[in-house]
């Protein structure tokens, strides 16, 4: 069945980075743009960035642009964020996410949390 | 982008309707035929309940609708059961090279 699983999350500190890592399974892959889409404790979804099915476009949310950056590798069906100089404010659980218009399929989530 | 607009909270009794609204710009939500509306309850990942407006995915139950009039998209839920008490959120696609928007949650409580 369909199915994406985040990992590489966990305690880092202000400053530092981390990369997630996505693996789908399931679907065919790289005909599908993914996201990253981050939820902060107690608030909304937040989507973060996406990138085109051929990893050809990326766009961010101004609030992680110059920072992460989103990538994929369709050969091992693996999404990618790398996240550097974190802030407090990054701490959430970020999941992965299927699609551009219509986003129909999440990970799990896994978890970051930004504190010295 | 701006986030889109929901009332924190709604709610209604077993068996009655509740209507959540989320209004947006003509940038996204009135562009668009891409409204999704996404249901969460607490601990768990939020599930597409309503894609492209009004459209529900394989197992949702009929109870919910969708629709859209201008800027503003609603969600309907009808015979409200105890497990629909849950965190409402609507999402909008923005356009090719845009990040979709978030509203900020609607709190469903079921009396």
């Amino acid at each position: 069945q369909v199915q994406l699983v985040e990992s590489g999350g966990g305690v880092v500190q202000p400053g530092k980075s981390l990369n997630l890592s996505c693996g789908a399974s399931g679907f065919a892959f790289n005909t599908y743009a993914m996201h990253w889409v981050r939820q902060a404790p107690g608030r909304g979804p937040e989507w973060v960035a996406v990138t085109w099915f051929d990893g050809s476009h990326k766009f961010y949310a101004e609030s992680v642009m110059g920072r992460f950056t989103i990538s994929r590798d369709n050969s091992k069906r693996i999404l990618y964020l790398q996240m550097n100089n974190l802030r407090g404010e990054d701490t959430g659980v970020y999941y992965c996410a299927r699609g551009h218009q219509v986003v129909d399929v999440w990970g799990p989530g896994t978890t970051v949390i930004v504190s010295s | 982008q701006s986030a889109l607009t929901q009332p924190p909270s709604a709610s209604g009794s077993l068996g009655q309707s509740v209507t959540i609204s989320c209004t947006g710009t003509s940038s996204d939500v009135g562009g668009y035929n891409y409204v999704s509306w996404y249901q969460q309850h607490p601990g768990k990942v939020p599930k597409l309940i309503i894609s492209e407006v009004n459209k529900r995915p394989s197992g949702v139950p009929d109870r919910f609708s969708g629709s859209k009039s201008g800027n503003t998209a609603s969600l309907t839920v009808s015979g409200l059961q105890a497990e629909d008490e849950a965190d409402y959120y609507c999402s909008s696609y923005a356009g090719s090279r845009n990040l979709g928007v978030f509203g900020g949650g609607t709190k469903l409580t079921v009396l």
